[in-house]
């Protein structure tokens, strides 16, 4: 597609359950991105990608939070045992490398009950 | 750790006035400063980039300047008109990865006709 594409855009689960988010970026983009935005704040950075590698992973909150890319384009951000604290709008973002300009997705809000 | 201020959080105009938008950082150590629109529901755009180097950047009716050792930036939106409502976030870096970015608040503005 022409953009970077998330899905699903909305996601409710229960506390304790599995999530996984699905991010698909601007083909050619070398490098993603996953942020973080809670209700009144800015986005926070998760992790970002080069290629299949995740280069810098120190935003992850905690075990609970993983992100893969395996081919070097579509990413999943994989939440475990999650608590009404995750509920947020992820949004993932691409460039074409490390020093290219920023596209973002829409996001996934996702919801804990 | 980068901290980053908005000021102010929200802003309400009648269509026409000229705008000044506030970001300050608490560690002057950046690369570049990023100013970006977010509207209900949807992604980041982005809509400036200042280099390090740089002083300031101009895109149609957005100007931004960048004051590193102080550690503050401007977004000025001249004639502004209700298509620019929308929150506006200012973002930092702090390495050589345009993409891992400390992110404000954001400053919702409305802009009624």
């Amino acid at each position: 597609g022409a953009g970077v594409s998330q899905t699903p855009s909305n996601k409710v689960t229960e506390k304790g359950k599995y999530v996984e988010l699905r991010c698909d970026p601007i083909s050619g983009h070398t490098a993603l991105y996953w942020y973080r935005q809670s209700l009144g704040q800015g986005p926070e950075f998760l992790i970002y990608f080069q290629g299949t590698g995740a280069a810098d992973d120190s935003g992850l909150p905690n075990d609970r939070f993983f992100a893969v890319r395996p081919e070097g384009s579509v990413s999943t951000l994989k939440i475990q045992r999650t608590e009404r604290g995750d509920s947020a709008v992820y949004l993932c973002a691409s460039s074409l490398n490390l020093q290219g300009e920023l596209f973002f997705g829409e996001g996934s809000r996702l919801t804990v009950l | 750790k980068q901290e980053v201020t908005q000021i102010p959080a929200a802003l309400s105009v009648p269509e026409g006035e000229n705008l000044v938008l506030n970001c300050s950082f608490t560690d002057s150590a950046i690369y570049n400063l990023q100013w970006f629109r977010q509207d209900p529901g949807k992604g980041l755009t982005s809509l400036l980039l200042i280099q390090s180097s740089q002083r300031e950047q101009t895109s149609g009716r957005l100007n931004a300047s960048l004051d590193k050792s102080s550690g503050r930036s401007t977004l000025y939106i001249a004639a502004s008109q209700p298509g620019d409502s929308a929150t506006y976030l200012c973002a930092v870096d702090r390495g050589s990865t345009l993409g891992r970015l400390y992110f404000g608040r954001g400053t919702q503005l409305t802009v009624w006709p």
